[in-house]
């Protein structure tokens, strides 16, 4: 069974500040990891992959995320907020072979000016 | 990038009536389409997976028979609301696989803008 967990429902950063959203996964085989971002009353707009290969994984608006095998964590970061930034944030996964996205409940993002 | 479109991006509707929505992959061919529905402050709910050419597949709990989809070709799937009722007002957002075209990578999912659907 494939399963996400993002731990927090909100956060909250300075702008300026880095910020890092949580988010782990259980799956029985080789995980496809991506981060997507909604913004309000839109669809999912893809962030960044991980899918094999460097652990640390950059995407789009400057994010990137680091792959966790031992830890099986996909925390999605960025050195620096702003405030552009604030948005709901989902973890998905997929097993590799299968064909659903399974999402992690979302973390809303707020930077504070 | 692979662009998803949906139609329309929002609607009202009677209680009783029934609703079409569609979702268009714009550059791409796509054999599997994603429905989901997103309720407030919630994560996405897959409600079913649709493969070109075939019936769609369903997620427990999700009626098919009020649920109706149809994939009748690569770059277009319906999403049909049959007998609308309150409760089924929601957020539905639809999601395409690339299968061929422009874009190459076979590991991402593209999602629609999402249709706000409101039944009074």
């Amino acid at each position: 069974a494939q399963s996400v967990a993002q731990p927090e429902d909100q956060v909250n950063v300075a702008e300026g500040n880095p910020l890092t959203v949580k988010c782990t996964y259980s799956v029985s085989g080789n995980p496809y990891l991506f981060w997507y971002v909604q913004y309000p009353n839109r669809g999912l707009q893809f962030l960044l992959k991980y899918i094999t290969g460097d652990n640390l994984v950059k995407g789009s608006y400057g994010f990137e995320a680091e792959f966790n095998k031992s830890q099986t964590s996909f925390h999605l970061k960025k050195p620096s907020a702003l405030v552009s930034d604030s948005a709901l944030y989902f973890c998905a996964v997929r097993e590799a072979g299968a064909n659903n996205l399974f999402f992690g409940t979302g973390t809303r993002l707020t930077v504070i000016p | 990038g692979a662009v998803v479109s949906q139609h329309p991006s929002r609607v009202i509707c009677k209680s009783g009536t029934s609703v079409k929505i569609e979702c268009r992959s714009l550059d791409f061919q796509a054999t599997t389409m994603f429905w989901y529905r997103q309720f407030p402050k919630q994560s996405l709910m897959l409600m079913a997976t649709s493969n070109e050419g075939s019936k769609a597949t369903y997620e427990q709990g999700v009626e098919k028979d009020k649920f109706l989809i149809n994939h009748a070709s690569l770059t277009l799937s319906t999403l049909t609301v049959t007998s609308a009722h309150p409760e089924d007002s929601s957020f539905y957002i639809c999601s395409a696989r690339i299968s061929s075209g422009v874009v190459s990578s076979p590991y991402e999912q593209y999602f629609g803008p999402g249709t706000r659907l409101t039944v009074t």
